[in-house]
């Protein structure tokens, strides 16, 4: 079934802990974004990909960065992770900038 | 660059009753507008979008939005709510502008009361 994939589904991580979160798609879409999600605040973009080898700064893109190998993947990585990073993770591509975005469940990542 | 403003943080509505969700948004042209739907732990989910032509849009699930440029607001309404249609809403908007992506306003949580 194609779509969005995201890994993983949950995590635990000790404060100061390096961690990637994972993101396939399998639609061959040019575009790709992260979003985290907290209570009160909606989804805020933290990096985003309007394609292959391209990468831009969303609205809290602080300590995450992202790489754009390939079309299909789309990893976020946290250097060295803080409480303050404890959100729900989205993943998201679309065919270009101005269209539709599919999303993954997404990551719930609680830093410790 | 774009933005979204969803004036509403929550709202009820009785079960059969009418619904608007309100979306204003920021931008010089004309944008890409978007309503997404989220159930409690599910990712999002594509109400309906507008990119151009007829400013009155159908979605899925009964729900259908109007873009007013007039008054930058992209709404969203559905005539007879269902308990089922209890979640958060989102107004996205997105643009064809090199550099740019989409962009989410804060969600607006729809309660149904029977």
């Amino acid at each position: 079934i194609a779509g969005i994939t995201q890994a993983p589904t949950s995590q635990i991580l000790a404060a100061g802990r390096r961690m990637t979160l994972r993101c396939t798609q399998d639609m061959r879409h040019n575009a790709m974004y992260w979003y985290r999600q907290d209570l009160g605040l909606g989804l805020r973009l933290i990096h985003y990909s309007n394609t292959a080898g391209t990468t831009g700064k969303g609205e809290v893109p602080d300590g995450y960065s992202v790489s754009r190998a390939n079309t299909d993947d789309f990893p976020l990585t946290l250097a060295s992770a803080v409480p303050s990073q404890t959100s729900v993770y989205f993943c998201a591509s679309s065919a270009n900038s101005n269209t539709e975005a599919f999303f993954g469940q997404g990551t719930r990542l609680t830093v410790v | 660059a774009q933005s979204v403003t969803q004036p509403d943080i929550h709202i009820t509505v009785s079960e059969g009753a009418s619904l608007e969700l309100r979306c204003n948004y920021s931008y010089g042209a004309t944008p890409y507008l978007f309503w997404y739907v989220q159930s409690p732990g599910q990712g999002l989910q594509l109400l309906l979008k507008y990119f151009s032509g007829d400013t009155l849009v159908q979605g899925i699930k009964g729900f259908e939005a109007e873009f007013k440029r007039s008054q930058s607001s992209f709404n969203l309404r559905k005539p007879s709510v269902h308990w089922s249609d209890a979640a958060e809403y989102f107004c996205a908007v997105a643009t064809n502008q090199a550099g740019t992506a989409l962009i989410f306003g804060k969600g607006t949580t729809l309660s149904v009361s029977s």
